[in-house]
């Protein structure tokens, strides 16, 4: 079946801890995207990408890092600049990025606490 | 600035009845798309109908309708016949068409939570 895998589930990180969310679509989808959910709240995009070996901010983007070498694969890394990592990560993928018609399909997400 | 306003941070609805869930956007681009998106307690995001910004007719899936008022930038949910299993959060999005320094990205609203009475 297509779709979109995030890993893990659950993550917990330490203070001062780099941690790496992934992404993985076999959609064939060019654009990807990664989103923050805080507990009662809506989305809010932290990166996305267009193409591979291309990626922009998104207007949460300060305390992540993001690259995407393959198409198929978006990864996210939480780092330890990012004070208040608490939340829901959703990634997510679209065919193309420039078409204001085709719907963004989610992965299931990964919950990230602090330790 | 682009907008997504939801009024209504939860609704009741009886089973089998119908239900609406508001949604008003804020845009200057002539070109756009809105979205409905369902989230269950589980997370995931469950994209359920889209209606771009030139369709003439409203659209529909299934039971889901989106009730499109252009000239009052609102994009409503109607789900008929409720079921138990519609009880979730639901999330109204528009995505603008890339270019002229847009993105392309989804810009959500806050959403509404939908429960559903046996």
């Amino acid at each position: 079946d297509g779709g979109i895998t995030q890993s893990p589930k659950y993550l917990f990180r330490k203070e001062g801890q780099n941690v790496t969310l992934s992404c993985e679509q076999n959609l064939n989808h060019d654009a990807m995207y990664w989103y923050r959910q805080d507990p009662g709240q809506g989305l809010r995009l932290i990166y996305y990408s267009q193409i591979v070996n291309d990626f922009q901010k998104g207007d949460i983007a300060e305390g992540y890092s993001v690259s995407r070498e393959k198409k198929e694969s978006f990864p996210l890394t939480v780092t330890s600049a990012q004070k208040n990592p608490t939340a829901f990560y959703l990634c997510a993928s679209s065919i193309r990025s420039t078409d204001s018609n085709q719907p963004q399909h989610f992965g299931d997400g990964t919950r990230l606490s602090i330790l | 600035a682009q907008k997504i306003t939801q009024t209504q941070p939860g609704m009741f609805v009886q089973e089998k009845e119908a239900v609406t869930l508001d949604c008003t956007y804020d845009t200057s681009d002539p070109s756009y798309g809105l979205f409905w998106y369902k989230q269950p307690s589980s997370g995931e995001m469950i994209f359920l109908i889209y209606q771009g910004s030139y369709d003439q007719q409203n659209a529909t899936e299934g039971r889901y309708s989106l009730n499109f008022q252009k000239a009052r930038k609102s994009a409503n949910l109607v789900i008929s016949a409720s079921q138990l299993g519609d009880s979730a959060m639901y999330f109204c999005a528009m995505r603008e068409a890339f270019g002229g320094g847009n993105t392309g990205k989804l810009i959500f609203g806050q959403g509404t939570t939908l429960q559903v009475k046996p």
